[in-house]
């Protein structure tokens, strides 16, 4: 079955530790994007990547880095630069329409991550 | 810069009652679709309904329905007959039909937990 698989499911940092989590999808998206969630906060975009080899920060994008070397793929590290880390963590995908949106394709979202900053 | 607003955190209904929720948002666009989203104590982002800017008709899935006020920013949720497995977070999101622009992403409000009461 086609989806998105994000892993770890839970994770546990140190702090001043580097984490990655992985981002997976097999539906042939272009798009891919990754979203912190906080309580009372709704879900806050970090990073997003339209194609391969580019990808655009959000509107939170500090302490965090991203990559896109393969279309199924879309990792995200959480720096030690980032100074709250503790959330539940989102990766969704789309595929591109071109330069206008029709509204047919939804984003698909994945599991998610729980990261824990100890 | 386009923003989401739900104003009500929680919500209360009993089983098989009829509950409302709000969501107003805020943009200088024309196009554009909304979203609402249902987050599960799994946490899994399920699509809900989605809504044309250009379509006056508001959309309906099933016991789901919204009432789009778009000269008001307006569009609210309507659960009809309400189930116990409607129990979950609700999120309104936006996302702008100009692609380059915006890159395809949403734009979600702070969310309203929702508890049906048997």
């Amino acid at each position: 079955d086609g989806g998105i698989t994000q892993s770890p499911k839970y994770l546990f940092r140190k702090e001043g530790q580097n984490v990655t989590l992985s981002c997976e999808q097999n539906l042939n998206h272009d798009a891919m994007y990754w979203y912190r969630q906080d309580p009372g906060q709704g879900l806050r975009l970090i990073y997003y990547s339209q194609i391969v080899n580019d990808f655009q920060k959000g509107d939170i994008a500090e302490g965090y880095s991203v990559s896109r070397e393969k279309k199924e793929s879309f990792p995200l590290t959480v720096t030690s630069a980032q100074k709250n880390p503790t959330a539940f963590y989102l990766c969704a995908s789309r595929p591109n329409e071109g330069r206008h949106d029709s509204g047919a394709n939804v984003l698909t979202f994945g599991a998610g991550s729980r990261l824990t900053v100890l | 810069a386009q923003t989401v607003t739900q104003s009500q955190p929680e919500m209360s209904v009993q089983e098989a009652e009829t509950v409302t929720l709000s969501c107003t948002y805020d943009t200088s666009e024309s196009d554009y679709y909304l979203f609402w989203y249902k987050q599960p104590p799994s946490r899994q982002m399920i699509l809900v309904i989605r809504q044309e800017a250009y379509k006056q008709q508001n959309a309906t899935e099933n016991r789901f329905s919204v009432n789009f006020q778009k000269a008001a920013k307006s569009f609210s949720l309507k659960i009809s007959d309400s189930q116990l497995g409607d129990a979950a977070m609700y999120f309104c999101a936006y996302r702008s039909a100009l692609i380059y622009n915006q890159g395809g992403k949403l734009i979600f409000g702070q969310g309203t937990e929702l508890s049906v009461k048997p």
